[in-house]
């Protein structure tokens, strides 16, 4: 059965600790997203990554860092650096098709809530 | 800067009507765009992409099209049924990797 697991669903730590998203596909994709969703706003891109051992920096990057060490895996870590972390952090992945990258399939997310 | 507006307020309909959705986009040219839907507390689920040379595009009870002179899409549901209820994302994309997504606009079908 292929497709996105995140883990946990519900995360809770206490402001000042970093925190690590979990982001697994079977999909065979190359390219994993990740990006934030808060209320009443659209999905902003966190950071994504064409290929193992490469990523880059989408919009609002900073006090976030990646890795992409496998291609099954795309882990996030939410830095205390990172003022506002409180939200919902959706992960997506696609194949890349004549240079474009087409539909995303997305993960059923987590909810990070840090007091 | 780009943008991408979609109607932030609610839609609700009827039972068996159509529903129409705009995506509207500034300061953006996008070789093609993609419509999702999102139920509340889960993941986006792809439904259709058109490209930048195609008018208009249809899977099932699904319609959309896309104006690049008007730098509009509309997404249409035919005969909504209350399960069509749920938030529809648009989304652009170009000759990259990355998208630019709207806010989403959250139907509600009345039985």
């Amino acid at each position: 059965d292929g497709g996105i697991t995140q883990s946990p669903k519900y995360l809770f730590r206490k402001e000042g600790q970093n925190v690590t998203l979990s982001c697994e596909q079977n999909l065979n994709h190359d390219a994993m997203y990740w990006y934030r969703q808060d209320p009443g706003q659209g999905l902003r891109l966190i950071y994504y990554s064409q290929i193992v051992n490469d990523f880059q920096k989408g919009d609002i990057a900073e006090g976030y860092s990646v890795s992409r060490e496998k291609k099954e895996s795309f882990p996030l870590t939410v830095t205390s650096a990172q003022k506002n972390p409180t939200a919902f952090y959706l992960c997506a992945s696609s194949t890349p098709r004549g240079g474009y990258s087409y539909e995303q399939y997305f993960g059923p997310g987590t909810r990070l809530t840090v007091t | 800067s780009q943008k991408i507006e979609q109607n932030s307020e609610a839609l609700n309909i009827q039972e068996g009507k159509t529903a129409t959705l705009t995506c509207n986009y500034t300061n953006y040219s996008p070789a093609y765009l993609q419509w999702y839907r999102q139920d509340p507390g889960r993941g986006p689920v792809f439904l259709l992409l058109i490209r930048e040379n195609e008018k208009e595009k249809r899977k099932e009870r699904l319609k959309v099209t896309f104006d690049t002179t008007l730098k509009q899409s509309l997404f249409h549901i035919t005969a909504s049924q209350p399960a069509d209820s749920a938030t529809y994302l648009c989304a652009l994309g170009s000759g990259t990797y990355k998208y630019i997504f709207g806010t989403g606009t959250r139907l509600k079908v009345l039985a």
